[in-house]
């Protein structure tokens, strides 16, 4: 089915852990966002592509780092969880960036 | 400043009336796109209705309206006849562009209404 693909859906890490959500999509999608959702807070963005190669940063990016290597996919990788990244994370995409996001059904991270 | 302002934390509705969520926005892009997506509680994020900021009409889609008021930068979503499965979060959010020529479009949320349906 087309759409985007969030692993895992659960993770729980040790404070200090490294590790990469995954974000692939298969509908030829361009822009390709992550988001982090807060109780009280919304959605807050953390980076964002326009294409392979091209990434930028959002509102909360520290302690995030992305590539785009593929049109297909999207990794956020946390280099040295911290409590403070417990979070909804999730992955969207739309063809241009304008409009038609599709929304991936999230990860759900506790960092211990 | 907030780019997205969703004042109403919760909102309580009976069965089968309508219910208007408030969404104000803030932006001085001349071009951007106003949504609105439900979060039921099983967390995914559905896309419910779509405004341009040159389209002449408000938009419709099927129960949702959008009520567009440029001039007040308001974009609140009208749900008509209620349904139980409404019930869910409820977020406001404004497409702008980054920056200028180019396609750096971004997505800003508003903090979400809690929209509880009573039978």
């Amino acid at each position: 089915n087309a759409g985007v693909t969030q692993t895992p859906k659960f993770q729980v890490l040790k404070t200090g852990q490294s590790m990469t959500l995954q974000c692939a999509q298969d509908m030829n999608h361009e822009y390709m966002s992550w988001y982090r959702q807060d109780p009280g807070m919304g959605l807050r963005l953390i980076h964002y592509s326009v294409g392979a190669g091209i990434t930028d940063q959002g509102e909360v990016p520290n302690g995030y780092n992305v590539s785009r290597s593929t049109t297909e996919d999207f990794p956020l990788r946390l280099l040295s969880a911290a409590p403070s990244q417990t979070s909804v994370y999730f992955c969207a995409s739309s063809r241009t960036g304008a409009y038609g996001y599709t929304f991936g059904s999230g990860t759900r991270l506790t960092v211990v | 400043a907030q780019k997205i302002t969703q004042t109403q934390p919760g909102m309580f509705v009976q069965e089968k009336e309508a219910v208007t969520l408030d969404c104000t926005y803030d932006t001085s892009d001349p071009s951007y796109g106003l949504f609105w997506y439900k979060q039921p509680s099983s967390g995914e994020m559905i896309f419910l209705i779509y405004q341009g900021s040159y389209d002449q009409q408000n938009a419709t889609e099927g129960r949702y309206s959008l009520n567009f008021q440029k001039a007040r930068k308001s974009a609140n979503l009208v749900i008509s006849a209620s349904q139980l499965g409404d019930s869910a979060m409820y977020f406001c959010a404004m497409r702008e562009v980054k920056n200028s020529g180019g396609s750096n479009y971004k997505l800003t949320f508003g903090k979400g209404t809690l929209l509880t349906v009573n039978p």
